[in-house]
């Protein structure tokens, strides 16, 4: 079964510094979400991408996050500057063309600012 | 205001057992719910997927059912096991716009020998 494959599983990364976060979606998906999900709460809601660009944002997605598709196969979500509160599992999910697909996820990558 | 409210917050029962998870929401327009399974540490793996037209669906031990009247949802586990321990968590998807999936809380299951 295909599936969403995110790298690395677990980073570390001092406060401040830059992290990219990577995923690789199903193949033949058309839209690209990052969820966060801080230890213990819900998953929330940060991106999502479809045709090249950012479609929709939250609030927690200013203007230290980033995403990209620098190619036909990876999506990118881009720190600049990490901060303590950044510490949370990151999800990427891709679906394909309707909203009543699903929507698979990838197992995440553990982000842990020190 | 779109929110999505699962009880109870944890459940512990032993194996072999059922058990019910609730799920309420006010999500509107709706177009579908989802229950996901999400082991500690993973990412959420979807159960199943219900559109408005549907009032239950199965997935081998699990059951969801939905009331699109009453916007309530229940997830139903036959014969509980030890796998089952996890989060459930309940997701509703509106019909406008790409952020369209709702998050609820979630159940934390411990199923115990």
């Amino acid at each position: 079964e295909p599936e969403v494959t995110q790298t690395p599983s677990h980073q570390v990364t001092q406060m401040g510094q830059e992290v990219i976060l990577r995923c690789v979606p199903i193949s033949n998906h058309l839209y690209f979400y990052w969820y966060r999900q801080i230890l213990g709460q819900k998953v929330e809601f940060l991106v999502s991408f479809y045709n090249n660009e950012i479609s929709e944002k939250s609030e927690i997605f200013d203007d230290q996050f980033s995403v990209e598709r620098p190619d036909g196969s990876n999506f990118t979500l881009k720190i600049r500057s990490t901060k303590l509160e950044d510490s949370a599992m990151y999800f990427c999910a891709s679906r394909g063309d309707s909203i009543n697909y699903g929507y698979t996820f990838g197992s995440g990558t553990r982000l842990t600012v020190v | 205001k779109n929110q999505v409210e699962q009880s109870p917050q944890s459940l512990i029962i032993l194996e072999g057992k059922n058990c019910t998870l609730q799920c309420n929401y006010t999500v509107s327009p709706f177009s579908n719910l989802r229950w996901y399974k999400q082991d500690t540490g993973r990412g959420p793996v979807s159960l199943t997927i219900m559109t408005f037209s549907e009032n239950t669906k199965s997935n081998g031990r699990y059951t969801a059912t939905l009331d699109a009247d009453t916007k309530q949802s229940s997830l139903h586990i036959t014969a509980s096991q030890l796998s089952d321990s996890a989060s459930y968590i309940c997701v509703v998807s509106g019909r406008t716009g790409a952020n369209n999936l709702f998050f609820g809380t979630g159940t934390r299951l411990t199923v115990i020998p």
